[in-house]
């Protein structure tokens, strides 16, 4: 059971926009940054989005993140075969000093 | 550019020790916080283990808490978890990735490709 909680899969037809949600608490995305990562198949994760809002340089204005409270929410617009891949949204949380993530959400593009 | 390159998996049967260690480069290693996380079969990603820039602070996952070392040497510009007890639960792929900054509470920017544990017997 995953601390930080998001859907298990979504899905999306070329060029749809699809949301994918992150839910935690007081101690980990209410009270620090929420982080978004991207698997590919068969690679290692990459970041996606940091504090909150932020992209990396190189990742598409195609993705972009959002945080409310103890929410937190991934949006990709214009979706591309190439973004089928899992995305995990982790957070700093006060109460365990330490990490956690969020189970992952497997994202395929129909 | 940044390189973090981990070795040291294997298989190893339930209550051995293992030891794994992830070479840094294309950074100034000694500034920067350096984590430890884990992706069972088919799984999700767990985080194990935190060491800020001059290991003052380290942290760990209750799950290896008291079975797990991390440690640094920036002499060496290297990273390492000493995993001993290990348990069939322990099996993963071992991930090397760096904070952004000196302190752990900040996100990974940087991971490596990883290592594959295997406790079995």
């Amino acid at each position: 059971q995953s601390v930080l909680t998001q859907p298990p899969s979504a899905s999306g037809t070329p060029g749809q926009r699809v949301t994918i949600s992150c839910s935690g608490s007081s101690s980990n995305i209410e009270s620090n940054t929420l982080n978004w990562y991207q698997q590919l198949p068969g690679t290692a994760p990459k970041l996606l989005i940091f504090s909150n809002n932020q992209r990396p340089s190189g990742v598409p204005d195609r993705f972009s993140g959002s945080k409310s409270g103890t929410s937190a929410s991934l949006a990709i617009s214009g979706l591309q075969s190439e973004d089928e891949a899992d995305y995990y949204c982790a957070a700093w949380d006060d109460s365990l000093n330490g990490w956690v993530f969020g189970g992952g959400t497997k994202l395929t593009v129909l | 550019e940044v390189q973090l390159v981990e070795s040291g998996g294997g298989l190893v049967k339930p209550g051995g020790s293992l030891r794994l260690s992830c070479a840094a480069s294309g950074f100034t290693f000694n500034s920067y916080s350096m984590n430890w996380v884990r992706q069972a079969p088919g799984k999700g990603l767990e985080w194990v283990s935190s060491i800020s820039s001059s290991s003052s602070y380290i942290y760990y996952a209750d799950s290896v808490k008291g079975r797990f070392t991390i440690s640094r040497d920036n002499a060496k510009n290297s990273l390492y978890l000493q995993m001993n007890s290990l348990r069939a639960e322990d099996t993963a792929v071992y991930y090397c990735a760096r904070s952004h900054g000196w302190t752990p509470s900040n996100y990974f920017d940087y991971w490596g490709q990883g290592t594959l544990v295997t406790v079995s017997s």
